[in-house]
């Protein structure tokens, strides 16, 4: 079946505007997440959705960064006057259920740019 | 969630077995091992998880120490494809924030 998707691969942009990094989990998970990944640096969380809960966030790097969960499905993550240091691959995954959240099934990732 | 220490790279010869090991000393008692991989310009994968039982899927087997302080994992026969990092993740059952650490960068050589 159809894995998670991530759109677009790669964005590059100016500092300073503002960008979104669009997620489809796969049909039916309930949790996703997000997490970045600079260059030779390891996996970092950002934000974790479940179901009707109210988002972790204690991941998220400052204010400029914002995520939403619209319906329970597509998740949009929003990167405000974005930063040279935004410069990362932006993983979005998703999991089955509460009892399975550690399997996560991940996308390809955006690789975003700020020039 | 408990640290884990795995050893920065390791070659396997096509064909062979890769045995992946990872010390997580200071494991609590309801902490799972879970172990992902990346291969090169890809997200993560998940490959398998343990309490303390071992554990075999059809990509992988766990083997839990009895005092749960180390695991392997192992890939009974290591293809090219199997060339990734693979990282140890200790986490309790609901701890849903994977933490990624460095990894071990597995080498699989014809």
């Amino acid at each position: 079946g159809a894995g998670v998707s991530q759109s677009p691969s790669n964005k590059v942009t100016e500092k300073g505007k503002d960008v979104e990094l669009r997620c489809d989990p796969i049909s039916g998970h309930t949790a996703l997440y997000w997490y970045r990944q600079s260059l030779g640096q390891g996996l970092e969380f950002l934000i974790y959705f479940q179901g009707n809960s109210a988002p972790d966030k204690s991941g998220l790097p400052s204010d400029r960064f914002s995520a939403e969960r619209t319906g329970g499905s597509v998740s949009t993550l929003t990167i405000q006057r974005t930063q040279q240091e935004d410069s990362a691959v932006y993983l979005c995954a998703s999991s089955p259920s509460r009892d399975r959240g550690n399997e996560q099934f991940f996308g390809p990732g955006t690789r975003l740019t700020v020039l | 969630d408990a640290k884990t220490t795995q050893p920065p790279s390791m070659d396997c010869a096509e064909g062979r077995a890769a045995n992946l090991p990872c010390n997580h000393s200071t494991i609590s008692g309801n902490e799972y091992v879970y172990w992902y991989r990346q291969i090169h310009s890809q997200g993560p994968q998940y490959i398998i998880h343990g309490l303390k039982n071992n554990e075999t899927n059809e990509m992988a087997s766990l083997i839990i120490t009895e005092d749960r302080k180390s695991s392997t994992l192992i890939l009974p026969h290591a293809t090219l494809r199997d060339t990734a990092v693979y990282y140890c993740i200790v986490i309790q059952q609901y701890g849903n924030k994977l933490v990624f650490g460095a990894g071990t960068i597995l080498r699989v050589k014809s």
